[in-house]
Formats: structure tokens, sequence, C-alpha cells
């Protein structure tokens, strides 16, 4: 039982370039967020979902896409990179009907754009 | 909107020494409350929580006590080791995916 696993661990981009960070979990968890760890400013919400087919944008969405076609796997697709999403990315999952026992997270991507 | 606020860090204590990490938060309603935490190189691991006002969450020394008067979940632990070096965050769940969560305070307990 892996939890969440995010691929890759590390990752450098040339601005304008594209990548998809992936998440998979195996715990059958309906809700799964993408979050952007920067210094100072906490965690953010980028995309949530809460169930195959359906996302949703939240804090700070843009330069990003997602989709959920599985209940297992939600990947984080940027489109062209900026330097400004230079960040570590953390995916988190949550039981539905628990959200209130916290979240689980992934161990993250580092993400660098030169 | 939500808010979380944490003391600002780093707070550098020396082993078994006595830890508060001040946590406050603005939210209506009646939200649950955590403190994560965040080894270097790792993602974030729910340390304890509380779901309701009065309530006390605690793990591994760590407890906090949710005070819906002074809107507080402030973290303590009564002595302090190397191995809690780390960085703690508090936060807030209103809702099934409403999260929000403080900037994080740093730790470092030197021997």
């Amino acid at each position: 039982n892996a939890g969440v696993t995010q691929t890759p661990k590390f990752q450098v981009l040339k601005t304008g370039q594209s990548m998809t960070l992936q998440c998979a979990q195996d715990m059958n968890h309906e809700y799964m967020s993408w979050y952007r760890q920067d210094p100072g400013m906490g965690l953010r919400l980028i995309h949530y979902s809460v169930g195959a087919g359906i996302t949703d944008q939240g804090e700070v969405p843009n330069g990003y896409n997602v989709s959920r076609s599985t209940t297992e796997d939600f990947p984080l697709r940027l489109l062209s990179a900026a330097p400004s999403q230079t960040s570590v990315y953390f995916c988190a999952i949550s039981d539905r009907g628990r959200a209130n026992y916290g979240y689980t997270f992934g161990s993250g991507t580092r993400l660098t754009v030169v | 909107g939500d808010s979380v606020t944490q003391m600002e860090g780093p707070v550098t204590l020396s082993e078994e020494a006595f830890l508060t990490i001040n946590c406050t938060y603005t939210a209506t309603g009646y939200p649950s409350l955590f403190w994560y935490v965040q080894y270097p190189g790792e993602g974030l691991q729910l340390l304890l929580k509380a779901t309701k006002a009065d309530d006390k969450g605690s793990n591994k020394g760590f407890e906090a006590t949710y005070r819906k008067e002074t809107t507080s979940f402030h973290l303590e632990k009564g002595s302090v080791q190397v191995s809690d070096s780390a960085v703690y965050f508090c936060a807030l769940i209103r809702g099934y995916q409403k999260v929000t969560f403080g900037t994080g305070t740093k730790l470092q307990v030197i021997p």
C-alpha cells in the first residue's frame, strides 16, 4: 500500500517546455488535489477533483491543466512552463466521507524552470 | 474568507526545552483544525487534529487544544528532541475541500 505516489521527484524545465506531473493513489479516495509550496506562502491549492470526470479550480490555477479519467490518477499538466512555476508540488488526497480526518500527501515534485 | 496565522519562524530550541507554536484562525462556522509536520525533503504528514471546540488533539508528545473563544490551536510539547526539527503547518478544514494552511513555522532543535 503505497498511499500517494508522485513522479518525478525532481525536474528541470526550460521556459516554454511542457510536462506532466503524475499523482497516483491506491487508497480508493474520491478527493484528489494539487498544491504548490513556495517559501513564506504556505501551500496554495491549484486544482482539485471530487471524483472521476470532475475537476475544479483552486486558488492559483493559471498555467496548469488537470483531468481525472480514473479514481487512481490525477495528473497535473504545465502547458508552457514559466520561471514563476518553480516550486514544490504536492498531491493530496482525502476520503470523501472522512475529510475531517485530514489529508494524505505525496512526497512532492521539486520543479525548477530556467 | 478563511485564514490561518502562525508565528514567524524559525524557532530554535535546545533539546528538552518546552515548545509552543502559536496558531490562530479566522473562519465562519465550525472548522476542523489540524497540525501537519514536514520533515526535510518529504511531504506533509498529519500530526494531530481536533474537530470541535475544547477537543484536544495529541500525538508523539505533541498536544493542541481547539479554543473557539480565542480562535486558537497552539501546538505544544513538553520536551523537544533533535528529531522534532521540521516545519510545522497549522491548517483548517471547513467543508469537504476547503482547506486553508498557515505559512509554516520552522523548528530547529539543537543538542
